[in-house]
């Protein structure tokens, strides 16, 4: 079975300039993540889709960030424009839908490594 | 709000030894608690608790969950130096299923 990918593995970009992530989910996982990972912490939720609809977005900072699901498969995550603080690992999850503890389990993609400059 | 802590934050043994981790938590609405490792990439499931006081096994690797006092240990024994990773305890809620992560324990096995 295929994981979830991610692209690119590394981005280095200055601040002020955008960025985007695209990750694909395992299939069949109508629930996809993604997360911000800062060196030292655990990872923190974005924002959570079930299918292309959004369940989640509180921590998702709206002024710069964005993220879509089109078509409930594939998602872009989008930083316009970056700040210096964006510098961490964004990690795609999925999972299946989300129903009960037998759902659960979410299985990551490699991660997008981003430095601001 | 929400809280997951975990303890130590880092730690260093020789291989052979047996670690033991230490997740707490604080949530409204506790769904399940699932471990993660993660080296140089993406997390990887190790296990996913859901009932107080039954152990879960793989290899070396072992969890328990407590409902009553609220939390988890992750218990490794004879360490290898492959088990150098951070450990990851992250709680679920029904609200939607989200993940809440502790700051992760490095454990660090040395030859």
């Amino acid at each position: 079975e295929a994981g979830v990918a991610q692209s690119p593995r590394y981005k280095i970009i200055e601040k002020r300039q955008s960025v985007a992530f695209w990750c694909n989910p395992i299939s069949g996982h109508a629930t996809l993540y993604w997360y911000q990972q800062i060196l030292g912490q655990g990872p923190k939720l974005l924002i959570q889709f079930q299918n292309n609809g959004v369940v989640d977005d509180s921590q998702l900072p709206k002024d710069r960030f964005s993220a879509e699901r089109l078509k409930g498969v594939d998602s872009t995550l989008k930083i316009q424009p970056a700040k210096l603080e964006d510098s961490a690992v964004y990690l795609c999850a999925s999972s299946f839908a989300s129903t009960g503890p037998s759902t659960d389990t979410q299985y990551f993609g490699p991660g997008t490594r981003l430095t601001v400059l | 709000e929400d809280k997951v802590v975990q303890s130590p934050l880092s730690l260093v043994v020789h291989e052979g030894d047996t670690v033991t981790l230490n997740c707490s938590y604080e949530v409204t609405n506790f769904r399940s608690l699932l471990w993660y490792k993660q080296e140089k990439k993406a997390p990887t499931f190790l296990f996913m608790l859901t009932s107080s006081g039954i152990e879960k096994k793989s290899g070396r690797l072992s969890s328990i969950l407590d409902k009553k006092e609220l939390f988890s240990i992750l218990n490794i024994t004879a360490t290898q130096t492959g088990d150098s990773a951070i450990y990851l305890c992250a709680v679920v809620t029904y609200s939607w299923g989200k993940l809440q992560f502790g700051a992760g324990t490095q454990v660090v096995v040395t030859p």
